[in-house]
């Protein structure tokens, strides 16, 4: 069966740090990644998605970045986090007519 | 944009079924409605989804309107477990394009299950 890990759970990071969030799926190939942002109290906003190797489309512009370096390896990156940065961060992937969340990423910019 | 309208908020006793309403009035031929949900700190978690005919499986059942302009959710005996944020959203078919896995979440509906 398919699994989807995201590491770390919680991170707490300083405002102008660099940040670097993963995600990896099992047990499928050549899946379509997705990254989602959930700011507290509000719906998901989608960020980035993938549909293979090195292929990467942005949805809302801002400071954070998206790199697909392996088949069932997604990365969240920035250069320099924001307050408006924190949130809840879930990575997902797709098959078929499903989509399907990873346990999410918790983090806080102070 | 989230192209569905949803109460912010329902409560339902638990044991008895909740009826979870969603409109979707711009919905095109070719769209999909679907049904997540999201239980606190929790990835959103797929509950069903339907384009013209009703449809059930173990969790939910879902009636989408003749017109499909509207759908209703469906949890048959509703749980303590059930409390969760439902969101119904309308996406294009798979496949028909390499945006078409995108999922547009609102705000959904905060159903609260009381004992």
């Amino acid at each position: 069966s398919q699994t989807i890990h995201q590491w770390p759970a919680t991170l707490v990071q300083p405002v102008g740090s660099p940040l670097s969030l993963e995600c990896t799926v099992e047990g499928t190939s050549n899946p379509n990644l997705y990254w989602y942002r959930q700011a507290a109290g509000r719906g998901l906003q989608l960020l980035f998605y993938s549909v293979g190797i090195g292929q990467i489309s942005s949805e809302v512009p801002q400071n954070l970045s998206a790199s697909r370096p392996q088949d069932r390896q997604f990365i969240l990156s920035s250069k320099k986090l924001l307050l408006s940065d924190s949130g809840f961060y879930l990575c997902a992937w797709a098959a078929d007519r499903e989509q399907y969340f990873g346990p999410g990423t918790r983090l806080t910019v102070t | 944009d989230a192209k569905t309208t949803q109460p912010p908020s329902m409560d339902c006793a638990e044991g008895r079924a909740a009826n979870l309403p969603c409109n979707h009035s711009t919905i095109s031929g070719n769209e999909y409605v679907y049904w997540y949900r999201q239980i606190h700190s929790q990835g959103p978690q797929y509950i069903i989804h339907g384009l013209k005919n009703n449809e059930t499986n173990e969790m939910a059942s879902l009636i989408i309107t003749e017109d499909r302009k509207s759908s209703t959710l469906i949890l048959p005996h509703a749980t303590l477990r059930d409390t969760a944020v439902y969101y119904c959203i309308v996406r294009p078919a798979p496949g028909s394009g390499a945006g078409s896995y995108q999922l547009t979440f609102g705000k959904g509906t905060k159903l609260s299950v009381i004992p």
